[in-house]
């Protein structure tokens, strides 16, 4: 069974900094791009970051470039996020999600974990 | 960057009625296009991707046409379990990989 399990999400004041994570398994998480897409509160969807399954690609957001990082563990199924200089807008429900089709550079998101909620807040 | 474009924002409709959603992208995108739903509260579920392939598992009533600008997704018999918000998603290309900005799907 597929699990994608997001933590590293919390409170945190605007200007400052979290790390998420994403833990994959049930899958050769190698072979798969990821992604991570957010949702504020009462919000639709808004796509963040995307890395290739061997990191060679990455691809930001406006919104988030220049602030944030993405990149990947193969060796430890694993995802991140690196989140810097926040602000009130990147309050939202952070998620991580996996391509449908493996190796292919750009492909629909199959697998989504249950989100991590990031609140950005003095 | 391609917008997305999706109508109507909601809709309220009777079960066993016919629903449409469209989806408008500002410039081509061939048929790289998902649609995704989201149940209130819950994770977000891939229904079709590449204009009109079902996703394995999705029922057979959900069905999506179109290519170029102008994609539709059709809940041919609507349930109850379809109350849903419906996202479409461009994929041709990135960054980004733009979402519409939803239509929210509610049982008259």
């Amino acid at each position: 069974e597929v699990q994608l399990v997001e933590s590293g999400g919390g409170l945190v004041q605007p200007g400052g900094s979290l790390r998420l994570s994403c833990a994959a398994s049930g899958f050769t998480f190698s072979s798969y791009s990821m992604n991570w897409v957010r949702q504020a509160p009462g919000k639709g969807l808004e796509w963040v970051s995307y890395i290739s399954s061997s990191s060679s690609t990455i691809y930001y957001a406006d919104s988030v470039k220049g602030r944030f990082t993405i990149s990947r563990d193969n060796a430890k199924n694993s995802l991140y996020l690196q989140m810097n200089s926040l602000r009130a807008e990147d309050t939202a429900v952070y998620y991580c999600a996996s391509a449908l089709f493996r190796g292919v550079i750009i492909s629909p998101f199959d697998y989504w974990g249950q989100g991590t909620l990031v609140t950005v807040s003095s | 960057d391609i917008q997305m474009t999706q109508s109507p924002s909601s809709l309220s409709a009777s079960v066993g009625d016919r629903v449409t959603i469209t989806c408008r992208a500002s410039q081509g995108i061939s048929n790289y296009l998902a649609w995704y739903q989201q149940k209130p509260g819950k994770v977000p579920k891939l229904l079709i991707y590449a204009a009109s392939t079902l996703q394995s598992g999705v029922p057979s009533r959900f069905s999506g046409s179109g290519s170029g600008t102008d994609f539709t997704l059709t809940i041919s018999s609507l349930q109850p379990e379809d109350v849903a918000t419906y996202y479409c998603q461009k994929y041709n290309s990135a960054p980004p990989l733009t979402f519409g900005g939803g239509t929210k799907v509610e049982i008259k």
